[in-house]
């Protein structure tokens, strides 16, 4: 167990639609992540945030967007939902927001756009 | 620029038998951690072990260890006596010092055959 949560674990939704996926870092954690994997594809960096502040952005799309509270836990809200952001949606946290700090990651959300 | 280069997209391995998953990068920052990351077919993502550009010794973690020739820029994931379970993918990724992105390889998909 990483430590990392992530809810929910799966998500079936149509096209238009608008998500919500949650994240709870590991307890110490200040930095999180949010990652994209389409099937049997690489990981696909979204955006990161350290502390409350959003600081690197990756390839997130407009109809996408993130924030991290002040308990640190994070969300990813998916607008417009198309057919192509099927996948799993990673989040994961670390200590430090740069440098050797190890990612761990949430079991991810397996979202499904129908 | 920084890049990380997985060169087997696939190994077929006896079990029981030792195996590398090869991994080089390219940086030119002094200070960097280099991190390897298990993905089984469930969808986890895994961390295995770390190893910094200062680390004067091989990181190891049980039976996975870290073959790290700075000079050559390679950081190879060396799994002792495998087993079915290690079945899976493996991404080597890295982070430098100065930098929020965690640079990601395209991953080997190791299959551990009985």
């Amino acid at each position: 167990d990483s430590g990392v949560t992530q809810t929910p674990k799966h998500l079936i939704t149509a096209t238009g639609q608008r998500v919500t996926l949650r994240c709870s870092p590991r307890s110490g954690d200040l930095s999180v992540y949010w990652y994209q994997q389409s099937l049997d594809q690489g990981l696909q960096f979204l955006i990161q945030y350290y502390n409350g502040e959003e600081r690197a952005k990756g390839n997130i799309l407009e109809r996408f967007s993130a924030q991290q509270f002040p308990d640190l836990h994070s969300e990813l809200n998916l607008s417009s939902l198309e057919l192509g952001d099927s996948a799993l949606y990673f989040c994961a946290s670390s200590v430090g927001g740069r440098g050797k700090s190890p990612l761990h990651f949430g079991n991810g959300t397996r979202l499904t756009v129908t | 620029a920084q890049k990380i280069t997985q060169t087997q997209p696939g190994m077929f391995v006896q079990e029981k038998e030792a195996v590398t998953l090869d991994c080089t990068y390219d940086t030119s920052d002094p200070s960097y951690g280099l991190f390897w990351y298990k993905q089984p077919s469930s969808g986890e993502m895994i961390f295995l072990i770390y190893q910094g550009s200062y680390d004067q010794q091989n990181a190891t973690e049980g039976r996975y260890s870290l073959n790290f020739q700075k000079a050559r820029k390679s950081a190879n994931l060396v799994i002792s006596a495998s087993q079915l379970g290690d079945s899976a993918m493996y991404f080597c990724a890295m982070r430098e010092e100065s930098n929020y992105q965690l640079i990601w390889g395209a991953g080997t998909k190791l299959i551990i055959k009985p």
